[in-house]
């Protein structure tokens, strides 16, 4: 079965400070994979999600990027992280081929101080 | 632009207190609704499938339908364990594979 690991859980971080979150799929190839924020109360909105190695599509212009250096990896980094980057991150996988269901991680709790 | 809107927002029920959530989306051409249950501090969890209207999915006490305007997720007898936020989601217009998703309905139930 696949199962999707996000880590960390939580994650605590000063303004200005670099960020990298990971996000692995084990029992599944060539996934889709997403990330997506939610606000607190909110929906969820995408982020980048990625096709392939190294294909990254971004949603939304920001403080942030993706990559994707292995088929079944994806990293959100930042460079230099701004309070309004906290959020609960959440990372997904879907089969190839249009309108298939995707698969949520746990997510990571990120708080800017 | 695809929209999904849910309602209500919030929705209390005592045990065993039958009810409905609403799912209503504006797409172009409907390609598939998810349903998505969401435990508080964890990510959703997907619970159904729909791809044409007069469409239904059963699990434990949960059903979902489709119509061509809206998606109803029906709770039969539910249970405090059955609490949570339930999403939907409908896949984007251009191609993009990633889901536009409702701000979800956040079920209680009281024993």
């Amino acid at each position: 079965s696949q199962t999707i690991h996000q880590w960390p859980a939580t994650l605590v971080q000063p303004v200005g400070s670099p960020l990298s979150l990971e996000c692995t799929v084990e029992g599944t190839s060539n996934p889709n994979l997403y990330w997506y924020r939610q606000a607190a109360g909110r929906g969820l909105q995408l982020l980048f999600y990625s096709v392939g190695i190294g294909q990254i599509s971004s949603e939304v212009p920001q403080n942030l990027s993706a990559s994707r250096p292995q088929d079944r990896q994806f990293i959100l980094s930042s460079k230099k992280l701004l309070l309004r980057d906290s959020g609960f991150y959440l990372c997904a996988w879907s089969r190839r081929g249009l309108n298939q269901p995707q698969h949520f991680g746990d997510g990571t709790r990120l708080s800017i101080l | 632009e695809d929209q999904v809107t849910q309602s209500p927002e919030a929705l209390r029920l005592q045990e065993g207190e039958s009810s409905s959530l609403n799912c209503s989306y504006t797409v172009s051409g409907l390609r598939g609704l998810f349903w998505y249950r969401q435990d508080p501090g964890k990510g959703p969890e997907f619970l159904f499938t729909l791809y044409s209207a007069g469409e239904e999915k059963e699990k434990e006490r949960l059903k979902a339908t489709l119509t061509k305007k809206e998606s109803f997720l029906h709770i039969t007898a539910p249970k405090p364990e059955d609490s949570a936020t339930y999403l939907c989601a409908v896949p984007m217009d251009t191609g993009r594979r990633a889901l536009t998703f409702g701000s979800g309905t956040r079920l209680q139930v009281q024993p």
